[in-house]
């Protein structure tokens, strides 16, 4: 089966850095998605990782790491409109056409 | 490209009246086409997807039906809503057979049974 845990709240301060940790147990490995949703509205994708290692999109860096079965998500530089639920994700194993959710950490930043 | 509708934005509907709500897709064809529920505070609960017309996949049990009459609509409904069935619900879709490719969704439904 897969499961995916992340923290449930964190908080932080405007102008910081936070790492959002995502782990998970999976007896097969599509990639990992991070997608982002503020209160009230759709999540929209962040990122996808496949690979091991850090890929960085601007203010956002997903990392990756395969053989232990962990994520996260940095954002530097917070700006209150990061304070948002993020997601992580991963294709289902059996049919990669579904996506498995974690519940979600709920960020707020604080000035 | 691509966008992706989804309406009405909010219902209140009492208990035991029936549920259409629907969705559509543009600039894009033969997509993966997928129904969530969002309850307050908890994380996305894959209810149906389909990955063609009249094909329709139910992950969990419930009084809620799919139905895909075209390739860009998908529609969920129920003949008779419960309270449990209040939640916010995303519409989804994402090229067909391709895992790495990411779900784009809608603006979502937020449905409340009274």
């Amino acid at each position: 089966g897969q499961n995916i845990d992340q923290p449930t709240e964190m908080t932080a301060t405007e102008g910081a850095i936070v790492q959002i940790n995502c782990t998970y147990q999976t007896s097969g490995f599509n990639g990992l998605f991070w997608y982002q949703q503020h209160a009230g509205e759709a999540p929209t994708f962040l990122s996808y990782n496949v690979l091991d290692g850090l890929e960085e999109k601007g203010r956002f860096s997903s990392f990756l790491s395969r053989s232990k079965g962990y994520s996260y998500l940095l954002l530097k530089e917070l700006q209150m409109k990061d304070s948002a639920s993020y997601l992580c994700a991963l294709p289902w194993i059996y049919n990669t056409d579904k996506l498995i959710f974690g519940t979600g950490t709920r960020l707020q930043v604080f000035p | 490209s691509q966008t992706i509708h989804q309406w009405p934005a909010t219902l209140v509907q009492p208990v035991g009246s029936p549920l259409s709500l629907e969705c559509t897709v543009e600039g894009t064809s033969n997509p993966n086409l997928y129904w969530y529920r969002q309850a307050a505070g908890r994380g996305l609960q894959l209810l149906f997807y389909s990955v063609g017309i009249g094909q329709i996949s139910s992950e969990v049990p419930q009084n809620l039906s799919a139905s895909r009459p075209q390739d860009r609509q998908f529609i969920l409904s129920s003949k008779k809503l419960l309270l449990s069935d209040s939640g916010f619900y995303l519409c989804a879709w994402s090229v067909r057979a391709s895992w790495s490719d990411e779900q784009f969704f809608g603006p979502g439904t937020r449905l409340t049974v009274l």
